[in-house]
């Protein structure tokens, strides 16, 4: 069984502020975990992945992720917001073996107040 | 990064009728392609995985024979929604998996079928 878990459905912060999307996972194998960005009215963009090299992954426009295998956690993080991150965000699993299976997250709206 | 097209963005067809969408890695080979369909300020949900040269393999409660997959080549796949009907209308995504088991994403093809 694979399930995938975004805890917000939206989250608002101040530009400057630091961000924090919530993912937590289940899998019967060693997954690997994505996080992707939809902007309104267009394709989802790879922000980063997990596939398990490096437990704390960096990706595009300075979001990085952690792995937490104790936690069955994948929360995204990023230090400072800025108004162009306002975007709709999908957190992924997919079992070991790439992609044979994937689940995605119900997303989480984040939305960036200047 | 891997660029994924779509073809064509947004199309509008008469109920009965049916509409072909192609999607095309532009700059890598893809032997797994994915088709979603993604209702308004709801997630993706998987219809189905294609594999380049064989059939496409369906999730539950997608109907393979209104949603014909064809993945000819390892740069192109289609989806074909046969005898469309208005609940058919809705943003059909495609992707193509990488090496690791991440997806690059099309910019996605609004259906309306009136």
């Amino acid at each position: 069984a694979q399930s995938v878990t975004q805890l917000d459905s939206h989250v608002s912060v101040s530009e400057g502020t630091p961000v924090l999307l919530r993912c937590n996972y289940s899998s019967s194998y060693s997954p690997s975990l994505f996080w992707y960005v939809q902007h309104p009215n267009k394709g989802l963009q790879l922000l980063l992945k997990y596939t398990s090299a490096a437990t704390l992954v960096k990706g595009i426009n300075g979001f990085e992720a952690e792995f937490k295998k104790s936690e069955t956690s994948f929360h995204l993080t990023k230090p400072s917001a800025h108004m162009s991150d306002a975007a709709e965000y999908f957190c992924v699993v997919t079992n070991s073996g790439g992609y044979q299976k994937v689940t995605f997250g119900t997303g989480t709206k984040l939305q960036v107040i200047p | 990064g891997a660029v994924v097209s779509q073809h064509p963005s947004r199309v509008i067809c008469k109920s009965g009728t049916s509409v072909k969408i192609e999607c095309r890695s532009l700059d890598f080979q893809a032997t797994t392609m994915f088709w979603y369909r993604q209702f308004p300020k709801k997630s993706l949900m998987l219809m189905a995985t294609s594999n380049e040269g064989s059939k496409a393999t369906y999730e539950q409660g997608v109907e393979k024979d209104k949603f014909l997959i064809n993945h000819a080549s390892l740069t192109l796949s289609t989806l074909t929604v046969t005898s469309a009907h208005p609940e058919d209308s809705s943003f059909y995504i495609c992707s193509a998996a990488g090496l690791a088991g991440e997806q690059y994403f099309g910019p996605g093809t609004r259906l309306t079928v009136t």
